[in-house]
């Protein structure tokens, strides 16, 4: 199975911060990557797929890279409403549809 | 509106049974795979089971292979996951997922449900 590791674990920030939080794949996922953003209580949420393509609704400030085995998701300009645990997930050898341990993101 | 809903979640004592439900709305359920996540009490998300649209194939994380049966039933647009010998490690918020429709988002959960709590306790 590809294995996910998330960095940093957690990270606190400041509205207005630009903020990058990296996935990386123990092989060769191509851009078969998604990002998913989950509030305390709330249902987790698919912000960017394959990489780079933003879910339809989400804010722009939210983007992602990367291919092969390292991707980043960035938050250009963070918001009050960006506190949530983030997490990436692979689909090029799915199933399993293995995801990272999570970075939590405090503002 | 497009939406999932889960059921089925409650307590249950070691070595029990339960059958979680995901009712699907707004959409056809057939025309999709399917998949449940779970989250541990402060772990993260851990996928634990797929069924395709057609029901042919049907995956599980080793976690709970030979434990947990998922299956669907399209006509009443809904899935199901039949988790028996449970223990305290599968206490957790189990979520029924989607799987997209075009391409790229074919490969991505994009409609989850709110959840369903499974307390696995004596």
């Amino acid at each position: 199975d590809i294995q996910m590791t998330q960095s940093p674990s957690s990270l606190s920030a400041s509205v207005g911060d630009r903020v990058t939080i990296t996935c990386r794949a123990s092989q060769s996922i191509s851009h078969f990557l998604n990002w998913y953003q989950h509030k305390s209580g709330e249902v987790p949420k698919l912000l960017i797929y394959a990489a780079s393509r933003l879910q339809s609704g989400v804010p722009s400030r939210f983007s992602g890279s990367g291919s092969g085995t390292d991707f980043t998701l960035t938050i250009s300009s963070l918001q009050p409403e960006d506190t949530a645990t983030y997490f990436c997930q692979q689909s090029y050898s799915s199933p399993p549809y293995n995801f990272g341990p999570g970075t939590n993101l405090e503002i | 509106e497009v939406q999932l809903v889960e059921s089925g979640g409650g307590l249950v004592q070691p070595g029990g049974s339960l059958r979680l439900a995901c009712a699907a709305s707004g959409f056809t359920l057939g025309s999709h795979s399917m998949n449940w996540v779970r989250q541990a009490p402060g772990k993260g998300l851990e996928w634990i089971s797929y069924i395709a649209s057609s029901t042919t194939n049907k995956y599980y994380a080793d976690s709970v292979k030979g434990r947990f049966t998922i299956s669907r039933d399209n006509a009443r647009n809904s899935l199901y996951l039949q988790m028996n010998s449970l223990a305290d490690e599968d206490t957790a918020v189990y979520y029924c997922a989607r799987l997209g429709s075009g391409i790229y988002l074919e490969d991505a959960f994009d409609i989850w449900g709110q959840g369903t709590v499974v307390t696995v306790s004596s």
